[in-house]
C-alpha cells in the first residue's frame, strides 16, 4: 500500500502523560500536514511541513504540541502533558506541492 | 481566513435517488474546491475536486458545480447506492493552498 500511513491507530492515555504519533506520507510528496478532528466536525488544520521545514502553525497548536519532520520524510506529532480536551482524531495528509492532499487513516487519541 | 459553511448536516435519501450537498465560502481568492468522503473510522478520501476555471465537473455518478460569483459550490450524487452512505466534507484552500478549511460535514444515509 503506497498511501499515507499513521501509527498507532488508537492511543489511550492518562491525563498528564506524553504521547507521540507518527505519519509516513506518500513517498514522493514533499508536503505533510497535520489536522485534528473532533466528533461531528471537519478536520482542523494544525501545521504543515514542506520537506523538513515547518512553515505554518495554527493557533490550535499550543505549546504542549510539537511536530517534527527531521529528514523530510516521516513526521511525528508529540503532545506533552495531555489533557482531556486533546481527545480527538489526529489526521496526517501529504501532497506534492499545492496539489490535492491525501489523508491517512488517523490516530484516535483518548485521554482519560 | 477562509470560512466554509456546509448544508445540510444530515441527509437521508432512498436508494436510486439523487443527493445534493451545498457549501459556501468566504475568500474570493480561493480557486480550488475538493470534496472528501469519510467512512467510519477512516481518514477523509478525496472523491472529486474542481478548480475555478470551470463551472462543472463530472466523474461517473458524482458531479460538482461552482458559482464563483455567489461563492458557492455543490456536490451532486446521482443514482445513490448504500455504499455512498458516509460523511461528506467540502473544503476550500486558505493561505494559497498552504492548508485547507473544511466544512462541518454532511452525514448521508442511503436507505435501501
Amino acid at each position: 500500500d503506497t498511501g499515507v500511513s499513521q501509527d498507532p491507530r488508537h492511543k489511550i492515555t492518562k491525563r498528564g502523560q506524553n504521547v507521540t504519533f507518527r505519519c509516513d506520507p506518500i513517498s514522493e510528496h514533499n508536503r505533510l500536514y497535520w489536522y485534528r478532528q473532533t466528533l461531528g466536525q471537519g478536520p482542523e488544520f494544525l501545521t504543515y511541513f514542506q520537506n523538513e521545514a515547518q512553515l505554518e502553525k495554527s493557533r490550535l497548536l499550543s505549546d504542549r504540541f510539537s511536530a517534527e519532520r527531521p529528514k523530510g520524510s516521516f513526521s511525528t506529532l508529540e503532545i506533552q502533558r495531555t489533557e482531556q480536551g486533546d481527545s480527538a482524531m489526529y489526521l496526517c495528509a501529504s501532497s506534492f506541492g499545492t496539489a490535492e492532499q491525501f489523508f491517512g487513516p488517523g490516530t484516535r487519541l483518548t485521554v482519560l | 481566513g477562509e470560512n466554509v459553511e456546509q448544508h445540510p448536516s444530515t441527509l437521508s435519501v432512498q436508494e436510486g435517488d439523487s443527493a445534493v450537498i451545498k457549501c459556501t465560502y468566504s475568500d474570493s481568492a480561493s480557486n480550488y474546491f475538493p470534496w472528501y468522503k469519510q467512512e467510519l473510522g477512516k481518514g477523509p478520501q478525496l472523491i472529486i475536486d474542481i478548480r475555478s476555471n470551470v463551472g462543472e465537473k463530472k466523474d461517473q455518478r458524482i458531479a460538482v458545480t461552482l458559482n464563483k460569483t455567489a461563492k458557492h459550490f455543490s456536490l451532486h450524487i446521482t443514482e445513490t447506492q448504500p455504499e455512498d452512505s458516509a460523511v461528506y466534507f467540502c473544503a476550500a484552500p486558505s493561505g494559497g493552498y498552504q492548508k485547507v478549511t473544511f466544512g462541518t460535514g454532511t452525514k448521508l444515509q442511503v436507505i435501501p
